[in-house]
């Protein structure tokens, strides 16, 4: 089985704070996804990687970034939060090499920003 | 036109009906589609995949793709109110790597 960790389910930070989301999967996929969710909004792709340290931006970038420095841990980076990034935050990881393979989320992270 | 597209809903089934579920798709959709379910406040959970033209039955769920019409649907056997949450439909783009969600749809089975 897939298991795919989010370093906290929930989390509560402050305007201006830079906010550390990590992500960890166990079964080598290639491919790691950050999304947001948020009602009515549906799921919104933040950043992919399709490799170590290869980040390609997805529909809203604007105030995240990311890093891949090993296969299994993808983090994204607030780095300086603000009040409209309060939202849930899930990771998503894919094996390469083909359309067929299926995505797997981990369980989430809710973020309040104050 | 979005890429995928589904009725927000609420769809709303008595226990022990079918529930379908429906899902249109843009030409840059075209390999193969996934239902994932969601409950409130929990992450997306993979239910089915499904490539060919036709249909794929796992126990009660029955996913159903048409490529001509540029449709896909979710039949649920046997409604319980444990299917009650939201049924997201994806589908894999030119990019092989990702997936394009809908907005999903809420299903309400009531007693």
């Amino acid at each position: 089985d897939v298991k795919v960790t989010q370093s906290s389910r929930y989390l509560v930070k402050r305007t201006g704070e830079k906010v550390f989301l990590e992500c960890v999967q166990d079964m080598d996929h290639e491919n790691m996804f950050w999304y947001r969710q948020d009602p009515g909004l549906g799921l919104r792709l933040i950043y992919f990687s399709y490799d170590v340290k290869m980040k390609e931006k997805g529909d809203i970038p604007e105030g995240y970034s990311v890093s891949r420095e090993k296969k299994e841990r993808f983090s994204l980076i607030l780095e300086s939060a603000s009040t409209n990034q309060t939202s849930m935050y899930l990771c998503a990881t894919r094996a390469g090499g083909g359309s067929y393979n299926e995505q797997f989320f981990g369980p989430g992270t809710r973020l309040t920003v104050l | 036109q979005k890429e995928v597209e589904q009725n927000s809903g609420p769809l709303s089934v008595p226990e022990g009906a079918i529930a379908s579920l429906n899902c249109t798709y843009s030409d840059r959709v075209s390999q193969s589609f996934f239902w994932y379910r969601q409950y409130s406040g929990k992450s997306p959970e993979l239910i089915m995949s499904i490539y060919s033209n036709g249909d794929k039955e796992d126990g009660r769920f029955t996913a159903q793709l048409n490529k001509a019409s540029q449709y896909v649907s979710l039949l649920i056997r046997d409604s319980q109110p444990s299917d009650s949450a939201t049924y997201l439909c994806a589908g894999s783009t030119g990019t092989a790597s990702k997936l394009t969600f809908g907005t999903g749809t809420r299903l309400q089975v009531t007693l």
